[in-house]
């Protein structure tokens, strides 16, 4: 079956570093998404990768391992606007988004 | 502003009760979805029509009937619902259904059914 996994939770301290973590299963594979989502509010777009490597926009950036089925998004110089849930989705072949449940980020000050 | 809009954002309904959703999106896009977004699980894809025509059911009980009357447009007519429906309604849109397009989603509506 097709599988998104994230951590649930994840605390950080505001001004720090976090890596919220990705792992997928699909079939077929033709990139991944993160999205941001405040409470309730929309999901917006972060960012799209379909080759392995880094991407940097800002203080966001995400990476992708195709071979290790992993991603990661990194928030650097976190604010505490930052506080929201982090949805990763994997692209399948047929073009279908795979949805993981989310990874709920709390910033302390 | 996303581009995309949903009304109600809240609505409270009677299992017998009948309600429509509805969504519009300025953006000029092809493809609309309906998802339903329950506490602490993965975004449920329900409905996607593409250039108005719905290309995707995912064995969504039929109490729930999407409607396209064109690309901007799309309704979610719901008919005897059950207290297991009450979640989080998000309408999203892209260029197109096939390729890496990213989704702009609506604020959502949030359901209650008693």
């Amino acid at each position: 079956g097709q599988n998104i996994d994230q951590p649930t939770e994840m605390t950080a301290t505001e001004g720090a570093i976090v890596q919220i973590n990705c792992t997928y299963q699909t079939s077929g594979f033709n990139g991944l998404f993160w999205y941001q989502q405040h409470a309730g509010e929309a999901p917006t777009f972060l960012s799209y990768n379909v080759l392995d490597g880094l991407e940097e926009k800002g203080r966001f950036s995400s990476f992708l391992s195709r071979s290790k089925g992993y991603s990661y998004l990194l928030l650097k110089e976190l604010q505490m606007k930052d506080s929201a849930s982090y949805l990763c989705a994997a692209l399948d072949s047929n073009y279908q988004l795979i949805w993981g449940a989310g990874t709920k980020l709390i910033i302390k000050p | 502003e996303t581009g995309v809009t949903q009304t109600p954002r809240h609505l409270v309904m009677g299992m017998t009760n009948k309600k429509s959703l509805k969504c519009e999106q300025h953006l000029g896009h092809n493809a609309m979805y309906w998802y339903k977004q329950s506490a602490k699980k993965p975004l449920e894809l329900m409905f996607v029509y593409n250039f108005k025509e719905q290309t995707e059911n995912n064995s969504v009980p039929s109490r729930f009937s999407p409607e396209c009357p064109n690309s901007s447009h799309l309704f979610l007519h719901l008919h005897t619902l059950q207290p297991e429906d009450s979640a989080l309604y998000l309408c999203a849109s892209s260029q197109d259904v096939a390729g890496s397009y990213e989704q702009y989603f609506g604020p959502g509506t949030r359901l209650t059914v008693t």
